[in-house]
């Protein structure tokens, strides 16, 4: 089993829908949770970072953790045609700095 | 603010040779780390630095791997002998605290 999971897509979705992007984790010592989008060919860039169960919303996205069950999703309201890349989640443990990363959802926004 | 930058951003070796790739973090950053992803697999922690001190190198895969930071500043990470299975990109990070680094666009290396 991955430390990580990520479904690898291509998640398609029309423009305007809300596109949900899901991630499990194993380790239950994991303490936070970063959600990272990479465009082809470019660094990875911080969206968000959630680390209490709950709903963190920011502009467009939201983060939504559950550690009962082990699960983090990113949610993107009004998906536009720019939001299309890869979309990688990772986790840090208790006390290290040290992420471990899935292996990203692709996400294609049809205009 | 400038952000993480790494040289070369890319680099074709022959197995064998050496390679040195460099990342200059962002200023004030004292948290410098390493990653690479090989292709079709996840990005891979390799160690991290807090300053000049290597904080947690339990991602470097074997000794052919050196990495430095030289005062705190900028770091080095050589591979040498390089094989082919090094072959992926390699991404340098920094942060200030915990939560959520910058990265850098990275350094595509092939070993052929």
């Amino acid at each position: 089993q991955k430390e990580v999971e990520q479904n690898s897509g291509p998640l398609s979705v029309p423009e305007g829908a809300i596109a949900s992007l899901n991630c499990t984790y194993s380790d239950r010592g994991s303490q936070s949770f970063f959600w990272y989008r990479q465009y082809s060919g470019k660094s990875p860039e911080l969206i968000m970072f959630i680390y209490s169960n709950g709903d963190k919303e920011d502009g467009r996205f939201t983060a939504q953790l559950n550690k009962a069950s082990q699960y983090v999703s990113l949610l993107i309201r009004d998906s536009q045609p720019s939001d299309s890349a890869t979309y990688l989640c990772a986790v840090s443990l208790s006390g290290t700095y040290k992420y471990i990363f899935g292996t990203g959802t692709r996400l294609k926004v049809l205009a | 603010e400038a952000g993480v930058t790494q040289f070369p951003s890319h680099s074709v070796i022959e197995k064998g040779q050496t390679v040195t790739l460099r990342c200059d973090p962002i200023s004030g950053h004292d948290n410098l780390y390493w990653y690479r992803r090989v292709m079709g697999k996840e990005i891979k922690f390799l160690l991290h630095f807090v300053k000049e001190s290597k904080q947690d190198e339990s991602g470097m895969p074997n000794n052919r791997f050196l990495a430095e930071r030289t005062g705190g500043t900028y770091s080095t990470l050589k591979v040498q002998p390089a094989e082919l299975e090094d072959s992926g990109v390699y991404f340098c990070a920094s942060s200030q605290f915990q939560y959520g680094y910058t990265f850098g666009s990275g350094t595509r290396l092939t070993v052929v």
